[in-house]
């Protein structure tokens, strides 16, 4: 099956800084690459998430890319803020065959941004 | 909506003991899915249903069953709950292959 690995497992930035989460896949028919935020005590929201026919999506100041060839794909956030802080996670997922587009998740990386 | 929703939100349970989580969605998701997250562990599937009648096991299954009850409603028992199964456990719905939408989660401990 599918198997993600995301890193750092902790990230520590300034306030204006900009942060970089990296991940790695190892199911080639992975097409589906969603990047969730949560806060502490609260569910997982969706943040942003790309499809394998584009390399890179941007909204504000967050943006995903993806290399297929390379099987990596990675959240740039830009002029972190306090409100950043959480835990971010990536996943990967199939939408065909039979596994009726499960995803996998990455670890997670404790996004900390400093004032 | 009310999107998706779990409960209960908190539980303490003794070794042995044994019961279910309830979740429903309103947004007419053909999928949906139980996770459980530990510290460190990210978010692991437990079981999943792809559409109303049918369920399957994800990556960690044992100790879990699960029903489909209808298309909004999928529930998780715990038959004889043991410490290993203290966790925080999500519910999430899917259409198709877009965004999957996760409940609160319901904090669970077994002493």
């Amino acid at each position: 099956g599918e198997n993600v690995e995301q890193h750092p497992s902790t990230l520590s930035v300034q306030e204006g800084d900009s942060a970089v989460i990296k991940c790695t896949y190892s199911d080639s028919a992975s097409n589906y690459f969603p990047w969730y935020k949560q806060e502490l005590g609260k569910r997982p929201q969706l943040i942003i998430d790309i499809r394998s026919n584009v390399g890179e999506k941007k909204d504000q100041r967050i943006a995903v890319t993806l290399n297929k060839t390379a099987k990596h794909f990675s959240l740039h956030i830009t002029e972190t803020q306090p409100e950043d802080s959480a835990v971010y996670f990536c996943a990967a997922s199939n939408g065909g065959g039979t596994s009726y587009g499960k995803l996998t998740f990455g670890q997670g990386t404790i996004l900390t941004v400093h004032p | 909506n009310a999107g998706v929703t779990q409960t209960p939100k908190f539980q303490v349970l003794k070794t042995g003991q044994s019961m279910t989580l309830q979740c429903a969605q309103d947004m007419n998701h053909n999928s949906m899915y139980w996770y459980r997250q530990d510290p460190g562990m990210g978010l692991r599937l437990i079981y999943y249903s792809a559409s109303e009648g049918t369920t399957d096991k994800g990556e960690v299954p044992n100790g879990y069953n699960v029903s489909r009850l209808n298309k909004r409603e999928f529930s998780l028992r715990l038959e004889s709950a043991a410490p290993s199964q203290t966790s925080v456990y999500f519910c999430a719905s899917r259409f198709g292959y877009n965004e999957q939408f996760f409940g609160p989660g319901t904090r669970l401990t077994v002493l």
